[in-house]
């Protein structure tokens, strides 16, 4: 079957970096999601990545080993507006988007 | 630019009570999904459209039916409300750029109770 694995929880000190993991196994790959959700809104859209490496957005980063199928998002210079959940989603073999649970992150003055 | 709108926000049902969840884009994207959101799970899509006129079954179609009459309107409906259908339902979009997959614009949720 295909499967997304994130951590449930993870806090973080405000003005610190963290990094949040995301394994996958799917039935092939066309890329792979971060979304941003805050409690109570709807997801908003990261990141995307289809190749290996490092993509850059200002205090967000995120990477990619399609060979090793993970992926990770990283945060930088941590604020409170950061506590939100972290979503992953990899898109298959058929275009479908198979999404994780979710990486709820708590941010602490 | 509203972006992607749903109807109602929030919902209480009665068991066997039917409903119908509206979703309205006003970005001109082919494709339009109805997700839902369960604690510790992630989202699992529903019906999903890649055009005017057409739908498909998602990964949890069952009590739920769709359709796509308008390019800009996608509804979801429950014919007979179950109480494991008490979710948030989210509304997406997105239009394939060149050489890209686009992302999904979500609506701000349908918080739905059946009780």
């Amino acid at each position: 079957g295909q499967n997304i694995d994130q951590p449930t929880e993870m806090t973080a000190t405000e003005g610190a970096i963290v990094q949040i993991n995301c394994t996958y196994q799917t039935s092939g790959f066309n890329g792979l999601f971060w979304y941003q959700q805050h409690a109570g809104e709807a997801p908003t859209f990261l990141s995307y990545n289809v190749l290996d490496g490092l993509e850059e957005k200002g205090r967000f980063s995120s990477f990619l080993s399609r060979s090793k199928g993970y992926s990770y998002l990283l945060l930088k210079e941590l604020q409170m507006k950061d506590s939100a959940s972290y979503l992953c989603a990899v898109m298959d073999s058929n275009y479908q988007l198979i999404w994780g649970a979710g990486t709820k992150l708590i941010i602490k003055p | 630019n509203a972006g992607v709108t749903q109807t109602p926000k929030f919902r209480v049902l009665k068991t066997g009570q039917s409903m119908t969840l509206l979703c309205a884009q006003d970005m001109n994207h082919e494709y339009m999904y109805w997700y839902r959101q369960d604690p510790g799970m992630g989202l699992r899509l529903i019906h999903y459209s890649v055009g005017e006129g057409t739908t498909a079954k998602g990964e949890v179609p069952d009590g739920y039916n769709v359709s796509r009459l308008k390019k800009q309107n996608f509804l979801l409906g429950l014919e007979s409300a179950a109480p494991s259908q008490t979710s948030v339902y989210f509304c997406a979009s997105s239009t394939p750029r060149q050489g890209e997959i686009g992302e999904l614009f979500f609506g701000e949720g349908s918080r739905l109770t059946v009780l």
